[in-house]
This record gives structure tokens, sequence and C-alpha cells, in this order.
């Protein structure tokens, strides 16, 4: 059973499109969170939802618009995407933030 | 900036010697850390964490040791094998989030 699972693993688009990452969590966990992680490996914290409720937006461009439909799930839309937008994305999931976090594959995101 | 880093981008290690990744950190506030690992085309991984309250914690094959004097963390892997092979990442949760150091790829050499 996967516990933090992510789709599409890899999305390729042009410039100017809008797509979507979806992401869900069978582990109950009430806290959930996007990163970016760039071509040198650095990883970032995006934002987090606790309860469906957004806690974290770490400036991000407001081209990026989380949703949280339920605590199981965090969606990631991202409209007029742009080249610098190409990276690879991971949602991850908690019971708070100073526990463990589990991440989910990677959506691979190349904007051409 | 960020709170925690690291010292080196790369480690190469041959196979069965103890392999030693290094991080620092800035806030002498800091209390707790936690060190995970990322393998090739998958997410991070949780591996140990410690508290500031502790020099040293122990898993297997894998110790971590935390310096509040000269604000230093690091994680040995003992025998190292091919299966880890890895980026690992230093990270403290502070601010309501998780802030990750800048990782080190470490390559086993048969």
């Amino acid at each position: 059973d996967t516990a933090v699972s992510q789709t599409p693993k890899y999305l390729v688009t042009q410039m100017g499109n809008d797509k979507s990452i979806k992401c869900e969590q069978n582990l109950g966990h009430d806290t959930m969170y996007w990163y970016k992680q760039d071509s040198k490996k650095f990883l970032k914290i995006m934002f987090s939802y606790n309860n469906k409720e957004l806690i974290i937006n770490e400036t991000v461009p407001n081209r990026f618009s989380p949703k949280s439909p339920d605590k199981a799930h965090l969606n990631l839309h991202i409209n007029s995407l742009e080249l610098g937008d190409s990276a690879v994305y991971f949602c991850a999931s908690s019971q708070d933030f100073r526990d463990e976090q589990y991440f989910g594959p990677g959506t691979r995101l190349t904007v051409t | 900036g960020e709170s925690v880093g690291l010292h080196l981008p790369t480690l190469s290690v041959q196979e069965g010697d103890n392999s030693i990744i290094n991080c620092a950190y800035s806030n002498s506030a800091s209390d707790y850390f936690i060190w995970y690992k990322q393998e090739s085309g998958k997410g991070p991984q949780f591996i140990i964490d410690i508290r500031s309250n502790m020099d040293k914690r122990q898993g297997q094959r894998v110790t971590v040791l935390l310096n509040k004097t000269v604000k230093h963390l690091s994680l040995q892997i003992a025998a190292t094998q091919p299966g880890d092979s890895a980026v690992y990442f230093c990270a403290e949760p502070t601010g309501g989030k998780l802030i990750f150091g800048q990782g080190t790829e470490l390559s086993v050499k048969p």
C-alpha cells in the first residue's frame, strides 16, 4: 500500500499552459505539504495544509494554487507555466510539522 | 538564508568503509534535527533524528552526533554499502516548516 502517492510521475508541457498535480495520503495525517526540488537537489517547502487549512505559503507566485478537498488530498494547480517552474515537486504528509514526514515519489515537471 | 547547510556537496567512499556526512546550523536555539535519505528517483525518507538534549543517537548502522558548541551535526554510516548511495539531507523543523540543508550526494565505490 502506497502511503503518499502523486500523479502524474512525469509532466511535460509548454510555457503558458495550466497543469495540476494530485496527491493523496492514506496515513491519516493531519498535515500535508508541497515541496519543490531544483536541479541542484535543493528542497524547499512551498505550502503546508493542516486539516484542509493553509498554514504555510512560502512566497510562492500566485500562479501556484494548492487545493485540499479533504484531509487526505492536497492538489497543486499551476497556471501560466514558465520555464523556471521546471523541477521535481514532492508531496509529503505528517501528523505535525515536527513529526517524521512521509514523501511521495515526486512529479518531474518539464516546461518547454 | 537557510538555517542548516552542508560542508560538501559530494562524497565518494569505498564499499565497506565508514561514511561521515556533515551539517552546520546557525540557530543556537535549534532543538531538533532530522536526517533524510533520498535515493535516485524517489522522495526523501526519514533515517534518524536527534534532540538537543542528546549528543549522540544510534540507529541501525547509522549514528548522528550533535555538537551544540560549534553548531554542527554529523551522520555516520558504518560499513557503507552500495544501497547507501543517495543524497543525504539534514533538516530542522522550525517556524512551522521543515528546513532542508543543501544535501550531500554519497557515492559508494565497489
